[in-house]
């Protein structure tokens, strides 16, 4: 079946320390987002990439890395710089940047020791 | 900047009765999308309907329709003949149909109303 797929679920990080989040999808589409969700808010924009190689900042970008090596995959790293990263994570995907449909994973949950 | 209001946090409503739920947009784009998500407890995000905004019909996908005031700049969700499977987060959402120079072509998401369906 065709999907995104999110790993780990649950992810904790200790101060200082940075941490990726995998984000995979075999939908082949060109479009991935990352997305934070906050108790009580929708979701924020990370960053988002149109094409493999090419990403760009949202809107709370800062703290935050990633890459786009593969079609299938956009990595999410959180650094040590990002002073708040206690939220849930949400990775979506659409087949490319004019598309209207956006498909969500099921999400990783962060927390900080 | 868009912005989407979502003024009821939360509401609740009887098994097999009708709810609506409000969403209110601020946008000075003349073409744009609509869309409702819903967040149940697994946490992942599934669409429930979208609206294009120079369609002046309303969509409607089985139980769910919605009533789109564009000159009010309104977007309610009305969810028929409720089921206890409809209990979740709802989410309204706003997108550009073109990506603006230095910005991204993102969703601006309002803050979510917990409906609550009642046996």
């Amino acid at each position: 079946d065709g999907g995104i797929t999110q790993s780990p679920k649950y992810l904790f990080r200790k101060e200082g320390q940075n941490v990726t989040l995998s984000c995979e999808q075999n939908l082949n589409h060109d479009a991935m987002y990352w997305y934070r969700q906050d108790p009580g808010q929708g979701l924020r924009l990370i960053y988002y990439s149109q094409i493999v190689n090419d990403f760009q900042k949202g809107d709370i970008a800062e703290g935050y890395s990633v890459s786009r090596e593969k079609k299938e995959s956009f990595p999410l790293t959180v650094t040590s710089a990002q002073k708040n990263p206690t939220a849930f994570y949400l990775c979506a995907s659409s087949i490319d940047s004019r598309d209207e449909k956006l498909f969500f994973g099921s999400g990783t949950q962060l927390s900080v020791l | 900047a868009q912005t989407v209001t979502q003024s009821q946090p939360e509401m609740s409503v009887q098994e097999a009765e009708t709810v609506t739920l409000s969403c209110t947009y601020d946008t000075s784009e003349s073409d744009y999308y609509l869309f409702w998500y819903k967040q149940p407890p697994s946490r992942q995000m599934i669409l429930v309907i979208r609206q294009e905004a120079y369609k002046q019909q309303n969509a409607t996908e089985n139980r769910f329709s919605v009533n789109f005031q564009k000159a009010a700049k309104s977007f309610s969700l009305k969810i028929s003949d409720s089921q206890l499977g409809d209990a979740a987060m709802y989410f309204c959402a706003y997108r550009s149909p073109f990506i603006s120079s230095g910005s991204a072509r993102q969703l601006t998401f309002g803050s979510g109303t917990q409906l609550t369906v009642l046996p």
